[in-house]
């Protein structure tokens, strides 16, 4: 029973380049949410996905973030054009219904822009 | 907005001794609200939650919180504390409602537990 799965774990990218972020949820959770994390500031909610929905993507940033949950196969959250203030920790989560009821996270990806 | 406030963003502690870790939140009607624990280079761990019924909440690893209504607090407490414990802990808060709910979490509150 596998938890929610995102990779890569690390990923080194240059200033301009694109990333690519990938979260496979819990079997049976359809609800996918994205979070970015900076040191001292905690978890910062990004956008919620259900299947080939956008719900609420309140927390991405206007330009170069997209994100997305098709149908089959995992979610991807992308950004393009990276730039050095984009590095940090990104996490995913997932839950069956609600979120009310709790997440299940993801071990994250950290990503560096160099 | 709802929201939640971790009054103190370090705590160390002694090995054995009792830890409390606070966390007040924004009033509403109704409050769903959560623990989580990340441990270093880690994802995050529910710890406990709080939806309703009996206002102490026991959870994994020996931890407890405690809903306050009037005080608007959830605050974490263990008895006696292991240097396992080391870690950063988060309270959260669900907001929003009718199929566009979501988690919003505090800044954090770094437990260093020392022998």
């Amino acid at each position: 029973n596998a938890g929610v799965m995102q990779n890569p774990r690390h990923l080194v990218r240059r200033r301009g380049q694109e990333a690519r972020l990938r979260c496979s949820p819990v079997k049976g959770h359809s609800h996918v949410y994205w979070y970015r994390q900076l040191p001292e500031e905690g978890l910062k909610f990004m956008v919620y996905l259900q299947k080939e929905n956008i719900i609420d993507e309140s927390g991405m940033p206007k330009e170069r973030f997209s994100a997305e949950f098709p149908k089959e196969g995992p979610s991807i959250l992308r950004i393009q054009q990276v730039v050095r203030g984009d590095s940090a920790a990104y996490f995913c989560a997932s839950s069956r219904g609600s979120a009310g009821y709790g997440y299940t996270f993801g071990s994250g990806t950290r990503l560096t822009v160099v | 907005a709802q929201s939640v406030t971790q009054l103190d963003s370090q705590v160390p502690v002694f090995e054995e001794a009792p830890v409390e870790l606070r966390c007040n939140y924004s009033s509403s009607v109704s409050v769903y609200l959560f623990w989580y624990v990340q441990y270093p280079n880690q994802g995050l761990q529910l710890l406990l939650k709080y939806l309703s019924g009996s206002t102490l909440v026991k959870g994994i690893n020996g931890f407890e919180a405690e809903f306050n209504k009037s005080q608007t607090s959830f605050h974490l407490r263990k008895p006696s504390v292991h240097i396992s414990d080391t870690a950063e802990y988060f309270c959260a808060v669900k907001v929003g409602q009718g199929g566009s709910e979501k988690l919003v979490f505090g800044k954090g509150t770094k437990l260093t537990v020392n022998p």
